[in-house]
């Protein structure tokens, strides 16, 4: 079964400008996860999405936002970055069940804002 | 709020030894699970090993193993026959085991970076 896959892997992008983020879970995953790290913050949670509906929340401004599709591929936002949204962006599937919630995640995306 | 705690920044163990990754945490709650994840130089989020804090018996995988002390709130990791991919960094974490928003978010802590020698 393949694993998460997340698109670009690198990207660069400049000050002001905003930026999207692809997630693609594991087959049968109905769960998106989205962390942050980064050096000073160590990893942060953004958002999780679930059956198209965004489930949680962590605490992020507005600019940061995510959505799901129908087919559990998962997008996420930032606009107007800022210098300090530079960061490796992860993304973590899981079943989304009660029970079984384990989360695997992908090999992130560095972004690097200039 | 759940804190997660790890209070070694980094750790050297030789290869086929042993070395213990310490974690504390804090949480008013009774049910939860804890985890071990391992990042090696590609990023990749690897999940180690699973503790449920229902389960009084230690979590093992191979050569990895557990210590939950629930009492104390401690989660050590046990690295036995250390090996060369072992090298990484080491993160903790927690997730509550109630409702369904919340209960989906893993709390890290700071990580722990390991070095394997020969």
């Amino acid at each position: 079964k393949a694993g998460v896959t997340q698109t670009p892997r690198y990207l660069i992008k400049t000050r002001g400008q905003q930026v999207t983020l692809s997630c693609s879970p594991i087959s049968g995953h109905r769960s998106v996860s989205w962390y942050q790290q980064t050096p000073g913050q160590g990893l942060q949670f953004l958002f999780e999405y679930f059956s198209e509906t965004q489930r949680n929340k962590g605490n992020f401004p507005g600019r940061f936002s995510g959505r799901q599709f129908s087919n559990s591929r998962s997008e996420m936002n930032v606009s107007t970055l800022e210098l300090g949204d530079s960061a490796l962006y992860l993304c973590a599937s899981s079943l989304g069940t009660e029970t079984t919630r384990e989360q695997y995640f992908g090999p992130g995306t560095r972004l690097t804002v200039t | 709020a759940q804190t997660v705690t790890q209070s070694q920044p980094e750790m050297s163990v030789q290869e086929a030894e042993t070395v213990t990754l310490s974690c504390t945490y804090d949480t008013s709650e009774s049910d939860y699970y804890l985890f071990w994840y391992k990042q090696p130089p590609s990023r990749q989020m690897i999940l180690v090993i699973r503790q449920e804090a229902y389960k009084q018996q230690n979590a093992t995988e191979n050569r990895f193993s557990v210590n939950f002390q629930k009492a104390a709130k401690s989660f050590s990791l046990k690295i036995s026959d250390s090996q060369l991919g072992d090298a990484a960094m080491y993160f903790c974490a927690y997730r509550s085991a109630y409702g369904t928003g919340t209960a989906s978010k893993l709390t890290f802590g700071t990580g722990t970076r390991l070095q394997v020698t020969l």
